[in-house]
Protein backbone atom coordinates (compact mmCIF):
# COMPACT_ATOMS: atom_id res chain seq x y z
CA UNK A 1 0.00 0.00 0.00
CA UNK A 2 0.86 3.34 -1.15
CA UNK A 3 1.68 6.03 1.98
CA UNK A 4 2.44 10.19 2.15
CA UNK A 5 4.36 11.93 5.32
CA UNK A 6 4.02 15.71 5.55
CA UNK A 7 6.02 15.77 8.62
CA UNK A 8 4.81 19.27 9.93
CA UNK A 9 1.56 20.59 10.51
CA UNK A 10 2.04 24.45 9.81
CA UNK A 11 4.95 25.94 7.88
CA UNK A 12 5.22 29.69 8.93
CA UNK A 13 7.30 31.91 6.59
CA UNK A 14 7.94 35.27 5.67
CA UNK A 15 6.71 37.28 2.62
CA UNK A 16 9.34 36.83 0.13
CA UNK A 17 11.45 34.27 1.27
CA UNK A 18 11.85 30.86 0.19
CA UNK A 19 8.91 28.33 1.23
CA UNK A 20 9.80 24.78 1.67
CA UNK A 21 6.95 21.70 1.95
CA UNK A 22 8.16 18.55 2.55
CA UNK A 23 6.68 15.27 1.78
CA UNK A 24 7.93 11.80 1.88
CA UNK A 25 6.58 8.79 0.59
CA UNK A 26 6.40 5.15 0.26
CA UNK A 27 5.22 3.04 -2.31
CA UNK A 28 5.62 -0.15 -4.24
CA UNK A 29 7.73 0.45 -7.37
CA UNK A 30 7.40 4.12 -9.55
CA UNK A 31 5.73 6.23 -8.47
CA UNK A 32 3.45 8.97 -9.65
CA UNK A 33 3.73 12.17 -7.33
CA UNK A 34 1.25 15.59 -7.20
CA UNK A 35 0.87 18.57 -5.05
CA UNK A 36 -2.45 19.96 -4.53
CA UNK A 37 -3.12 23.35 -2.85
CA UNK A 38 -6.62 23.97 -0.96
CA UNK A 39 -7.71 27.22 0.02
CA UNK A 40 -10.65 27.71 2.81
CA UNK A 41 -13.50 25.63 2.51
CA UNK A 42 -13.02 25.20 -1.27
CA UNK A 43 -11.49 22.30 -3.96
CA UNK A 44 -8.10 20.89 -4.27
CA UNK A 45 -6.40 22.68 -7.31
CA UNK A 46 -3.36 21.21 -9.16
CA UNK A 47 0.00 22.45 -8.82
CA UNK A 48 2.20 20.12 -10.68
CA UNK A 49 3.25 16.10 -10.98
CA UNK A 50 5.85 13.97 -11.33
CA UNK A 51 5.59 10.83 -13.78
CA UNK A 52 8.97 10.26 -15.24
CA UNK A 53 11.84 12.00 -16.80
CA UNK A 54 13.63 15.25 -15.01
CA UNK A 55 13.74 15.21 -11.35
CA UNK A 56 12.57 19.11 -11.35
CA UNK A 57 9.45 19.89 -11.70
CA UNK A 58 7.72 23.35 -12.61
CA UNK A 59 4.41 24.13 -11.84
CA UNK A 60 1.56 26.67 -11.35
CA UNK A 61 2.00 29.82 -9.97
CA UNK A 62 5.86 29.48 -9.81
CA UNK A 63 6.05 26.42 -7.60
CA UNK A 64 8.70 23.41 -8.56
CA UNK A 65 9.26 20.18 -6.96
CA UNK A 66 12.10 17.90 -6.76
CA UNK A 67 11.40 13.94 -6.98
CA UNK A 68 14.55 12.30 -5.43
CA UNK A 69 14.04 8.33 -5.87
CA UNK A 70 16.58 7.61 -2.74
CA UNK A 71 15.41 9.69 0.10
CA UNK A 72 11.63 8.64 -1.64
CA UNK A 73 11.03 12.52 -1.06
CA UNK A 74 9.19 15.29 -3.07
CA UNK A 75 9.49 18.46 -1.56
CA UNK A 76 7.82 21.07 -2.55
CA UNK A 77 9.75 24.81 -2.92
CA UNK A 78 8.99 28.53 -4.45
CA UNK A 79 11.55 30.49 -4.30
CA UNK A 80 9.86 33.88 -2.97
CA UNK A 81 6.59 33.46 -1.15
CA UNK A 82 3.59 35.46 -1.53
CA UNK A 83 0.81 36.27 1.38
CA UNK A 84 -1.58 34.87 -1.43
CA UNK A 85 0.14 31.24 -1.39
CA UNK A 86 -0.80 30.93 1.94
CA UNK A 87 -3.18 27.59 2.26
CA UNK A 88 -3.35 24.12 2.39
CA UNK A 89 -0.84 22.01 1.06
CA UNK A 90 -1.12 18.38 -0.05
CA UNK A 91 1.03 15.81 -0.94
CA UNK A 92 -0.14 12.70 -2.91
CA UNK A 93 1.12 9.26 -4.37
CA UNK A 94 0.30 6.41 -6.57
CA UNK A 95 1.65 3.30 -7.91
CA UNK A 96 2.36 3.39 -11.64
CA UNK A 97 0.37 0.18 -11.53
CA UNK A 98 -2.62 1.19 -9.44
CA UNK A 99 -2.63 4.83 -10.47
CA UNK A 100 -6.56 5.35 -9.17
CA UNK A 101 -5.62 5.01 -6.05
CA UNK A 102 -4.14 8.21 -4.77
CA UNK A 103 -2.72 8.02 -1.33
CA UNK A 104 -2.63 11.79 0.00
CA UNK A 105 -1.07 13.21 3.06
CA UNK A 106 -2.59 15.02 5.83
CA UNK A 107 -1.28 18.58 4.37
CA UNK A 108 0.44 21.18 5.67
CA UNK A 109 -0.78 24.28 6.35
CA UNK A 110 1.41 27.14 5.18
CA UNK A 111 1.08 30.77 6.86
CA UNK A 112 3.34 33.18 4.80
CA UNK A 113 3.81 36.10 7.10
CA UNK A 114 3.48 40.24 5.57
CA UNK B 1 -12.70 24.14 -9.88
CA UNK B 2 -12.78 24.03 -13.57
CA UNK B 3 -15.69 22.11 -15.53
CA UNK B 4 -16.69 20.11 -12.28
CA UNK B 5 -19.95 21.40 -10.08
CA UNK B 6 -20.72 19.72 -6.78
CA UNK B 7 -24.22 20.94 -5.10
CA UNK B 8 -25.43 21.45 -3.19
CA UNK B 9 -22.18 23.47 -1.22
CA UNK B 10 -23.72 23.22 2.02
CA UNK B 11 -26.30 19.92 3.16
CA UNK B 12 -27.93 19.41 6.70
CA UNK B 13 -29.48 16.21 7.53
CA UNK B 14 -30.98 14.39 10.44
CA UNK B 15 -29.74 11.01 11.80
CA UNK B 16 -31.21 8.01 9.94
CA UNK B 17 -31.31 9.73 6.87
CA UNK B 18 -29.72 9.05 2.86
CA UNK B 19 -28.71 12.35 1.46
CA UNK B 20 -27.36 12.25 -2.30
CA UNK B 21 -24.40 14.45 -3.61
CA UNK B 22 -24.61 15.63 -6.84
CA UNK B 23 -21.09 15.82 -9.21
CA UNK B 24 -21.07 16.85 -12.86
CA UNK B 25 -18.69 17.39 -14.99
CA UNK B 26 -18.36 18.41 -18.82
CA UNK B 27 -14.63 17.76 -19.45
CA UNK B 28 -15.47 14.64 -20.98
CA UNK B 29 -13.56 12.55 -18.62
CA UNK B 30 -14.46 9.30 -18.07
CA UNK B 31 -13.10 8.28 -14.89
CA UNK B 32 -14.66 10.21 -11.61
CA UNK B 33 -13.82 9.43 -7.86
CA UNK B 34 -15.21 10.74 -4.25
CA UNK B 35 -13.24 11.37 -1.58
CA UNK B 36 -13.99 12.26 2.05
CA UNK B 37 -11.77 15.33 3.58
CA UNK B 38 -11.72 15.24 7.26
CA UNK B 39 -9.47 17.83 9.48
CA UNK B 40 -5.92 16.83 10.13
CA UNK B 41 -6.79 13.80 7.87
CA UNK B 42 -6.26 14.33 4.41
CA UNK B 43 -8.57 13.15 1.72
CA UNK B 44 -9.87 9.45 1.72
CA UNK B 45 -11.17 7.67 -1.32
CA UNK B 46 -14.69 6.36 -1.07
CA UNK B 47 -15.28 5.35 -4.55
CA UNK B 48 -14.18 5.62 -7.85
CA UNK B 49 -15.87 5.00 -11.54
CA UNK B 50 -13.17 4.48 -14.55
CA UNK B 51 -16.29 4.51 -16.96
CA UNK B 52 -19.79 4.25 -17.62
CA UNK B 53 -22.03 1.57 -15.44
CA UNK B 54 -18.74 0.73 -13.64
CA UNK B 55 -17.19 1.64 -10.40
CA UNK B 56 -15.23 -0.02 -7.55
CA UNK B 57 -15.32 0.62 -4.21
CA UNK B 58 -12.27 2.78 -2.17
CA UNK B 59 -10.70 2.61 0.90
CA UNK B 60 -13.70 3.69 3.12
CA UNK B 61 -17.24 2.76 0.86
CA UNK B 62 -19.05 1.48 4.12
CA UNK B 63 -22.45 3.36 4.54
CA UNK B 64 -21.96 4.82 0.93
CA UNK B 65 -22.81 3.92 -2.25
CA UNK B 66 -23.01 5.31 -6.27
CA UNK B 67 -24.25 4.62 -9.59
CA UNK B 68 -22.64 6.19 -12.83
CA UNK B 69 -25.19 5.69 -15.51
CA UNK B 70 -23.98 8.92 -17.52
CA UNK B 71 -20.56 9.64 -18.18
CA UNK B 72 -20.86 13.66 -16.63
CA UNK B 73 -22.71 12.40 -13.53
CA UNK B 74 -21.24 10.74 -10.33
CA UNK B 75 -23.32 11.18 -7.96
CA UNK B 76 -22.95 9.75 -3.92
CA UNK B 77 -25.45 8.77 -1.72
CA UNK B 78 -24.62 8.85 2.08
CA UNK B 79 -26.74 6.54 3.60
CA UNK B 80 -28.28 5.97 7.29
CA UNK B 81 -25.62 3.27 7.93
CA UNK B 82 -22.55 5.77 7.58
CA UNK B 83 -22.16 6.54 11.31
CA UNK B 84 -20.36 9.46 11.11
CA UNK B 85 -21.05 11.29 7.88
CA UNK B 86 -20.32 14.71 8.93
CA UNK B 87 -17.26 15.93 6.39
CA UNK B 88 -16.31 18.04 3.58
CA UNK B 89 -16.86 15.48 -0.11
CA UNK B 90 -15.01 16.40 -2.82
CA UNK B 91 -15.77 14.88 -6.04
CA UNK B 92 -13.13 14.86 -8.74
CA UNK B 93 -12.18 13.57 -12.24
CA UNK B 94 -9.60 12.57 -15.31
CA UNK B 95 -9.74 11.94 -19.05
CA UNK B 96 -8.56 8.53 -17.61
CA UNK B 97 -7.37 6.38 -14.99
CA UNK B 98 -4.06 7.20 -15.47
CA UNK B 99 -4.27 10.95 -15.59
CA UNK B 100 -4.58 13.96 -13.33
CA UNK B 101 -7.59 14.38 -11.16
CA UNK B 102 -9.20 17.52 -11.07
CA UNK B 103 -11.16 18.52 -8.62
CA UNK B 104 -14.77 20.05 -7.74
CA UNK B 105 -15.72 22.58 -4.94
CA UNK B 106 -16.87 20.42 -2.85
CA UNK B 107 -20.23 19.72 -0.59
CA UNK B 108 -20.24 20.36 3.25
CA UNK B 109 -22.45 17.93 4.76
CA UNK B 110 -23.43 18.37 8.73
CA UNK B 111 -25.54 15.13 10.57
CA UNK B 112 -27.66 17.07 13.22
Amino acid sequence: AQSVAQPEDQVNVAEGNPLTVKCTYSVSGNPYLFWYVQYPNRGLQFLLKYITGDNLVKGSYGFEAEFNKSQTSFHLKKPSALVSDSALYFCAVSATSFVNRLAFGKGNQVVVIP
Amino acid sequence: DGGITQSPKYLFRKEGQNVTLSCEQNLNHDAMYWYRQDPGQGLRLIYYSQIVNDFQKGDIAEGYSVSREKKESFPLTVTSAQKNPTAFYLCASSISATDTQYFGPGTRLTVL
